[in-house]
């Protein structure tokens, strides 16, 4: 049982390099969502999406872009990395429903 | 302003004991509530779900109850164990759209032996 796989689990950026944060589920879950979790503060949501071919913004979504071009695979992009971006980036996704949000392991990411 | 608030932010005990998590939150309108358990290094997991019309819940040696009214939640954890060792998340859902999730900042917990 894969359920919701991201890669890679640690990156150190320099500022203003891009890069792409990769995640697969293989539940064939229509939604999925990308979150960032701070030090003190509850995760909060960058994007997510109800399907392939469709997304959205979330609560802080500046400096990312999203794209689903599959069911399996929702990547996300940082344009211009800024220190602030330096966080736990967690991939999630989800059933119909109330069914509860199944999370990756996260993406542990440093940019200086 | 939606927001869920968890206390204590930190709770240390010994294994084998007791201990109950708090959440207050101020969310509308209210879908249902999760608890959720993060080990160090992983993904949150779910625990529980309730909705508006349940008042308690139990996973094992996890119990959370809900009071609608009072909009409190809690998290009960029965003869802790060293695997209890975690944070613990509230999350409350927003009815309509896409379910919008409303997270607490998580309160962690130590079992020491």
């Amino acid at each position: 049982n894969a359920g919701v796989t991201q890669t890679p689990k640690f990156q150190v950026l320099k500022t203003g390099q891009s890069m792409t944060l990769q995640c697969a589920q293989d539940m064939n879950h229509e939604y999925m969502s990308w979150y960032r979790q701070d030090p003190g503060m509850g995760l909060r949501l960058i994007h997510y999406s109800v399907g392939a071919g469709i997304t959205d913004q979330g609560e802080v979504p500046n400096g990312y872009n999203v794209s689903r071009s599959t069911t399996e695979d929702f990547p996300l992009r940082l344009l211009s990395a800024a220190p602030s971006q330096t966080s736990v980036y967690f991939c999630a996704s989800r059933g119909p429903g109330t069914a509860p949000q199944h999370f990756g392991d996260g993406t542990r990411l440093s940019i200086l | 302003k939606n927001q869920v608030e968890q206390s204590p932010q930190s709770l240390i005990i010994l294994e084998g004991k007791n201990c109950t998590l708090q959440c207050n939150y101020t969310v509308s309108p209210f879908s249902n509530l999760r608890w959720y358990k993060q080990d160090t290094g992983r993904g949150p997991v779910s625990l529980t779900i309730m909705t508006f019309s349940e008042n308690t819940k139990s996973n094992g040696r996890y119990t959370a109850t809900l009071d609608a009214d009072t909009k409190q939640s809690s998290l009960h954890i029965t003869a802790s164990q060293l695997s209890d060792s975690a944070s613990y998340i509230c999350v409350v859902t927003l009815s309509g759209g896409y379910n919008k999730l409303i997270f607490g900042a998580g309160t962690r917990l130590a079992v020491h032996p």
